[in-house]
């Protein structure tokens, strides 16, 4: 079946590190890739998508690039700041369905 | 609301007691999900509601679990005879559904505490 690995965290930065958290996926035909983040204290929020090969997502300098030679969309950001601290879900939907399968979660922590 | 909302927000039970976990969706959206969020374990998928379809049951993991939606708006996730397993935060989210806007809105959870 469908489904999503990411890298176990936690991962620990000092601010201003670049980040990569990684992930890949199985899945048949071209599923749309997602990444969403959960804050401290906070429900779980859409930061980036991708719906077909090439794609890039962006948004908060955060950065994936839906790779489907690798069957990758690893999250990037150049230059990490403590208030990105929060558990980062990869996220899938499979073309023809409208569930989405998530990750297990990355928490990243960034010291000051 | 503003937002989509989920009561309660903490309910402990005793082992063998059953629970009603509600959930309102964002007003319009139709299409609405419940995930399960344990700890080491990720989001797990179990219901997926879209409209008047019949929903989409193939992740729930027992007979024990069930869920309805009503008029198409307000769900309610029934667990019976809940048992220490079942300990586990469960996520509500709703999208505006098929063709439209593809982005998940989450509400803040249930925890749910089996003892």
């Amino acid at each position: 079946g469908d489904s999503v690995t990411q890298m176990e965290g936690p991962v620990t930065l000092s601010e201003e590190a670049f980040l990569t958290i990684n992930c890949t996926y199985t899945a048949t035909g071209y599923p749309s890739l997602f990444w969403y983040v959960q804050y401290p204290g906070e429900g779980l929020q859409l930061l980036l998508k991708a719906t077909k090969a090439d794609d890039k997502g962006s948004n908060k300098g955060f950065e994936a690039t839906y790779r489907k030679e690798t069957t990758s969309f690893h999250l990037e950001k150049g230059s990490v700041q403590v208030s990105d601290s929060a558990v980062y879900f990869c996220a899938l939907r499979a073309s023809g369905t409208y569930k989405y399968i998530f990750g297990t979660g990355t928490r990243l922590k960034v010291l000051a | 609301g503003a937002g989509v909302s989920q009561s309660p927000s903490n309910k402990v039970t005793e082992k063998g007691k059953d629970v009603e976990l509600r959930c309102d969706p964002i007003s319009g959206h139709t299409a609405l999900y419940w995930y399960r969020q344990s700890l080491g374990q990720g989001l797990e998928f179990l219901i997926y509601f879209q409209g008047n379809s019949a929903p989409d049951k193939s992740g729930l993991p027992s007979d024990r679990f069930s869920a309805e939606r009503t008029g198409g708006s307000v769900s309610t996730l029934t667990i019976q005879r809940t048992q220490q397993e079942d300990s586990a935060v469960y996520l509500c989210a709703s999208s505006p559904g098929q063709g439209k806007l593809e982005k998940l809105f989450f509400g803040s959870g249930t925890q749910l505490s089996v003892l």
